[in-house]
């Protein structure tokens, strides 16, 4: 069974930094592109940013609301992913999804989600 | 940035009958790359539809996607109890990745 289970959500204040961890297992992650995916509550998704199979040297992309703010980093031996936030924003309270690229190019749809994990930045 | 429009925003509609959902692009999207997403309430969303037609692996036929360049759209036909959630698009030709707002099938 494919499972990506999230976790590291919590309450920080603004100004503060947050690492959200994806592990991952019932499929090759080393072969997938590996986004992030978050939800404010009560409202539609946002794409946050992806990192590339080694394949692709592990680029990374993100949206401009994450640029230089955030970062995304995997560990292929460990089959997770993860998410280091910086500088935090009340903007950025919302649900954290990681989620699977379909095919293992670098064009895809998201496959398999995880269940979230949930960051409130608040003071 | 592409920016997708769905609509309606919320369809009511009763068990049997059929869902008509759109999704307009502000510009043409590379490749027709554009996927459909059920979310249930405090559920992660659901791959249903990618490359506008193909369905993702379990997805009954009941779910079609057609359209192409600007214009998209996922028929859900003889509605069953468990459909009644939002459905977004996405388009994944270009970067950023974007989503449109969602339309929400409720039950009337």
């Amino acid at each position: 069974e494919v499972l990506q289970v999230e976790s590291g959500g919590d309450l920080v204040q603004p100004g503060g930094s947050l690492r959200l961890s994806c592990i991952t297992s019932g499929f090759t992650f080393s072969d997938h592109y590996m986004d992030w995916v978050r939800q404010a509550p009560g409202k539609g998704l946002d794409w946050v940013g992806r990192i590339a199979n080694r394949g692709k040297s592990y680029t990374t992309e993100y949206a401009a609301s994450a640029r230089g703010r955030f970062s995304i980093s995997r560990d292929d031996s460990a089959n997770s992913l993860y998410l280091q936030m910086n500088s935090l924003k009340s903007e950025d309270t919302a649900v954290y999804f990681c989620t699977r690229g379909h095919s293992h190019s670098d064009i895809y749809a998201f496959d398999i989600w995880g269940q979230g994990t949930m960051v409130t930045v608040s003071s | 940035d592409i920016v997708l429009t769905q609509s309606p925003d919320t369809l009511s509609l009763s068990p049997g009958e059929t869902a008509t959902l759109s999704c307009r692009a502000s510009q043409s999207v590379s490749g027709n790359l554009l996927a459909w997403y059920q979310q249930k309430p405090g559920q992660a969303p659901r791959l249903l539809i990618w490359g506008a037609s193909s369905r993702a692996t379990g997805i009954p036929d009941r779910f079609i996607g057609s359209g192409s360049g600007t214009d998209f759209i996922l028929i859900i036909s003889r509605l069953e109890p468990e459909d009644f959630a939002v459905y977004y698009c996405q388009q994944y030709g270009d970067s950023p990745r974007t989503f449109g707002q969602g339309t929400k099938v409720e039950v009337k």
